[in-house]
């Protein structure tokens, strides 16, 4: 079993709608929990990130963390075609010598259409 | 500010030849981490260095190397390449401080092809 689990998707939406992505892990030492976005052709690049249970709102996008039940959700509002990417969840732990261990989702494609 | 340089963006290779990859991180970051990524098995960690030494590593086998010189870049090697090493290479930089909520930025990644 994967530490991460991510639908692959791919999910395509209207423009407008509300998406909804979501990941579980297993690890409960995982501390950090991140959302990036990764164009075709490019590297991927941080969206959102919270540190514990709760909800953190950016503009259109808002992270939802769940520790208890090992889940955590980006939800975008008012979808664009310029959404249209990769979604990666990713999350961090303490590795060893003082360094971090971030594991990334599989990633979700995401198609908005106008 | 400049941000994370990968070279070369693009590579095609034959199996059993071996590549080296270099990153170039932000200036003043510390920290470079090395993924690899394939339509199958997502962002998979290679390695991080800092300072010069490997911090942590990933469950890839020892054809797959690196280093980090003192200002900061890195270079990954793979020798004795198989048709499977064929993916994105993405390297990422940070501050590297002992903090866990140190954000990481990638490059646009090295497209290895290997034939």
């Amino acid at each position: 079993q994967k530490e991460v689990e991510q639908d692959p998707g791919p999910l395509s939406v209207p423009e407008g709608a509300i998406v909804s992505l979501n990941c579980t892990y297993s690890n409960s030492a995982f501390q950090y929990f991140m959302w990036y976005r990764q164009y075709s052709r490019k590297g991927p690049e941080l969206l959102m990130y919270t540190y514990s249970s709760g909800n953190k709102e950016d503009g259109r996008f808002t992270a939802q963390v769940d520790k208890s039940s090992k889940y955590i959700s980006l939800f975008i509002r008012d979808s664009q075609p310029s959404d249209s990417a990769t979604y990666l969840c990713a999350m961090r732990s303490e590795g060893g010598t003082g360094g971090f261990k971030t594991i990334f989702g599989a990633g979700t494609r995401l198609f908005v259409k106008a | 500010k400049a941000g994370v340089t990968q070279t070369p963006r693009y590579l095609i290779k034959t199996r059993g030849q071996q590549v080296t990859l270099s990153c170039s991180p932000i200036s003043g970051h510390r920290s470079v981490s090395w993924y690899q990524q394939t339509p199958g098995q997502g962002l998979q960690f290679l390695f991080e260095y800092f300072s010069e030494t490997q911090r942590n590593k990933g469950n890839f086998p020892g054809r797959f190397s690196g280093r980090q010189f003192s200002n900061s870049r890195s270079e990954m090697n793979v020798s004795t390449l198989e048709l499977g090493d064929s993916a994105l290479y993405l390297c990422a930089s940070s501050l590297g401080t002992g903090s866990v909520n140190t954000e990481a930025f990638f490059g646009q990644g090295t497209r290895l092809t290997v034939v």
